[in-house]
């Protein structure tokens, strides 16, 4: 059984551009949620998915979107890139929609110039 | 308004004693509270999961406390090692269809040989 794996590891962008971040869940989560840490804050919770669709959404405006695939790939999309963006983004699988403990990938470090 | 806190300075102890850990929160109803370790540039790994209805729960030599009159959870490690020097982060769920977390700031203890 593999664990949550996250690509690319380090990301450097520019404000304005795009970013797509991706996560592959272990094999039979059907769950997946995406985080941002900031440096020195906990995990921010930005939204997660249920078999493919959208189950819940932090505070996060709507230039924040993701996909959930059949395959437990999922992606993270940041469009119009802010300083304030640049974060560790991690992605966190679990089996079900049950009050389940989360397992994490390493996480995607962005920086924003 | 909401709030989760848990000890703001770094926590250093000697090695051998034991290290506790507070998280207090503030208008939550927490159904059950989770907490996870977390090293430098890594994502949080799961140690213990509480629920509401639960005093006292215990892991080899890690025992978290939860009570919901006080608001508060206690995590302690017994005879801790270097090696348990990390961020710890206390994550509760409030209820709703999502296992969505929210995460206290984490609590950085360092644990002298």
């Amino acid at each position: 059984e593999t664990g949550v794996t996250q690509s690319p590891t380090h990301l450097i962008k520019t404000r304005g551009q795009q970013v797509t971040l991706r996560c592959s869940s272990q094999s039979g989560h059907n769950t997946v949620s995406w985080y941002q840490q900031a440096l020195g804050q906990g995990p921010q919770f930005i939204f997660q998915y249920y078999r493919e669709e959208e189950n819940g959404r932090g505070n996060f405006p709507p230039r924040f979107s993701g996909l959930q695939f059949p395959n437990y790939s999922s992606e993270l999309n940041v469009n119009a890139l802010e300083l304030d963006d640049s974060a560790l983004y991690l992605c966190a699988s679990s089996p079900g929609m049950g009050r389940d403990e989360q397992f994490f990938g390493p996480g995607t470090r962005l920086t924003v110039l | 308004s909401q709030k989760i806190e848990q000890n703001s300075e770094a926590l250093n102890i000697q090695e051998g004693k034991t290290a506790t850990l507070t998280c207090n929160y503030t208008n939550y109803s927490p159904a059950y509270l989770q907490w996870y370790r977390q090293d430098p540039g890594r994502g949080p790994v799961f140690l213990l999961l509480i629920r509401e209805n639960e005093k006292e729960k215990r892991k080899e030599r890690l025992k978290v406390t939860f009570d919901t009159t006080l608001k508060q959870s206690l995590f302690h490690i017994t005879a801790s090692q270097p090696a348990d020097s990390a961020t710890y982060l206390c994550a509760l769920e409030n209820g709703g269809a999502t296992n969505k977390l929210i995460f206290g700031t984490g609590t950085l203890l360092a644990v002298q040989p």
